[in-house]
């Protein structure tokens, strides 16, 4: 399977810390991608990384890749309580350009 | 708005009875997908579009399930004969013609089966 797995699956941090997610991967990838869920809610596209990237950041959202080691990493500085979502990673494979593959998560909780 | 969405939110269905949900994509995304997830777990693919195209299916997705795009536009996922293991989050998701674009989601139809 070359769905990633996200690390750990729960997280909880006072607001105003920094919280930090661990993804890792199976096969060879063209891109990886962060999502955030909130509870019952659809998929909010957090950041892209490409394989040819090792640092990306937006706003208060830092992505590592390091491709081999199969891994990327999705810092959240200064956290606020609205945070408090669900975060995914997912890879299109480079061997099916067209499906999307997601972890299984990690729930984050971000107490004020 | 201009985002995914998805009618109906949720849904209530005795098992054996037939379901339709309806997904409306951004307007310029000429690929469209459908996903499920189950409570912990990530969406998981079921099948995508290109225009009206239908390219591909998981095996996830049995012969009670299956799904249009017959203008290329909106998508209908119809269940048939729905088991009380279909119940699930069904997510739509589009983007544009690359299959390495960003995926902008739904948000999504809650199904319940009783």
């Amino acid at each position: 399977s070359q769905q990633g797995e996200e690390d750990p699956q729960a997280l909880s941090i006072q607001e105003g810390e920094n919280a930090t997610m661990n993804c890792s991967y199976k096969t060879s990838i063209n891109n990886l991608q962060w999502y955030r869920q909130n509870s019952g809610r659809g998929l909010v596209h957090l950041i892209l990384i490409r394989s040819n990237e090792r640092e990306k950041h937006s706003g208060r959202l830092r992505v590592t890749l390091d491709t081999s080691k199969k891994s990327s990493s999705l810092l959240i500085t200064a956290s606020r309580a609205a945070d408090t979502a669900s975060y995914f990673c997912a890879t299109f494979g480079s061997d099916n350009f067209n499906k999307f593959y997601f972890g299984s998560g990690t729930k984050l909780n971000v107490k004020p | 708005d201009t985002g995914v969405s998805q009618n109906p939110r949720h849904k209530i269905t005795k098992r054996g009875q037939n379901v339709t949900f309806r997904c409306d994509p951004i307007s310029e995304h000429n690929r469209l997908y459908w996903y499920r997830q189950t409570l912990g777990q990530g969406p998981e693919f079921l099948t995508y579009f290109q225009n009206e195209a239908q390219l591909e299916k998981s095996r996830l997705l049995s012969d009670r399930f299956s799904a249009e795009r017959p203008k290329g536009s909106f998508s209908t996922l119809e269940i048939q004969r729905t088991e009380q293991g279909d119940s699930a989050m069904y997510l739509c998701a589009s983007s544009l013609t690359s299959s390495q674009e960003t995926q902008y989601f739904g948000p999504g139809t809650r199904l319940l089966v009783l």
